[in-house]
């Protein structure tokens, strides 16, 4: 199985423009997670799906940030407009459903940087 | 509130066992996650806890008391490649099914 798989994998822009975070789950995976890590706060849930619908967004900083899952093979995270605060790993993660020992398994991540 | 808290920096030496320690104060539990950072790559799992008590998976253990809210995760026989970062998270059935909070994480270096 080829894992998560996340693009691009670096990012660099400028602040107002909009970003585009791609991942796609593993397959047969039902729950989907995008995560942002920094040093500050270290990994935070921003939201998560499952069967593609989206269960808690509580974690989204604001209304820059949006988050779509069109079908169980693809999701996207939007940042419009981008801000400096922004930059940060972003993971995005999926798991085969909701049993309690199902662990996440984690895409290897963004790295945002906002000028 | 949603609480988790690890030491920020470790240092040990290769051969020796260190002991990371976990406390969490979460409105639910519904188990207890140890994953393995290293510098650069994302975070991959190491072991779960549900019930008091020890999981031992090779070199790797984790202790779980649910009464007291802690747990530590136990290296033996420590290699250099164990140096990354170790980090507790708690699922928390809150409103939230499925959802993982995570402390900061405890970085760990392993010197020769």
């Amino acid at each position: 199985d080829a894992g998560v798989i996340q693009s691009p994998r670096h990012e660099v822009t400028e602040m107002g423009q909009e970003v585009t975070l791609r991942c796609k789950p593993i397959s047969g995976h039902n729950s989907l997670f995008w995560y942002r890590q920094t040093m500050m706060r270290g990994l935070e849930l921003l939201i998560y799906f499952n069967n593609n619908v989206p269960i808690d967004d509580s974690g989204m900083p604001e209304d820059r940030f949006s988050a779509k899952m069109p079908n169980a093979s693809f999701s996207t995270l939007k940042i419009q407009p981008s801000e400096p605060r922004d930059s940060a790993v972003y993971f995005c993660a999926s798991s085969p459903g909701q049993g309690n020992q199902e662990t996440q398994y984690f895409g290897p991540g963004t790295r945002l940087l906002v000028l | 509130g949603q609480n988790i808290d690890q030491p920020t920096e470790m240092t040990a030496t290769e051969g020796a066992i260190v002991q990371i320690n976990c406390t969490y104060q979460t409105s639910g539990f519904n188990g207890l996650f140890w994953y393995q950072q290293h510098a650069g790559e994302a975070p991959t799992f190491l072991s779960y806890n549900v019930l008091d008590g020890l999981e031992e998976k090779g070199r790797f253990s984790s202790f779980l008391s649910r009464s007291k809210g802690y747990s530590y995760l136990l290296l033996k026989e420590l290699q250099m490649k164990d140096s990354a970062s170790y980090l507790c998270a708690v699922r928390d059935y809150g409103g939230s099914q499925g959802n993982l909070i995570f402390g900061k994480g405890t970085k760990l270096s392993v010197k020769p």
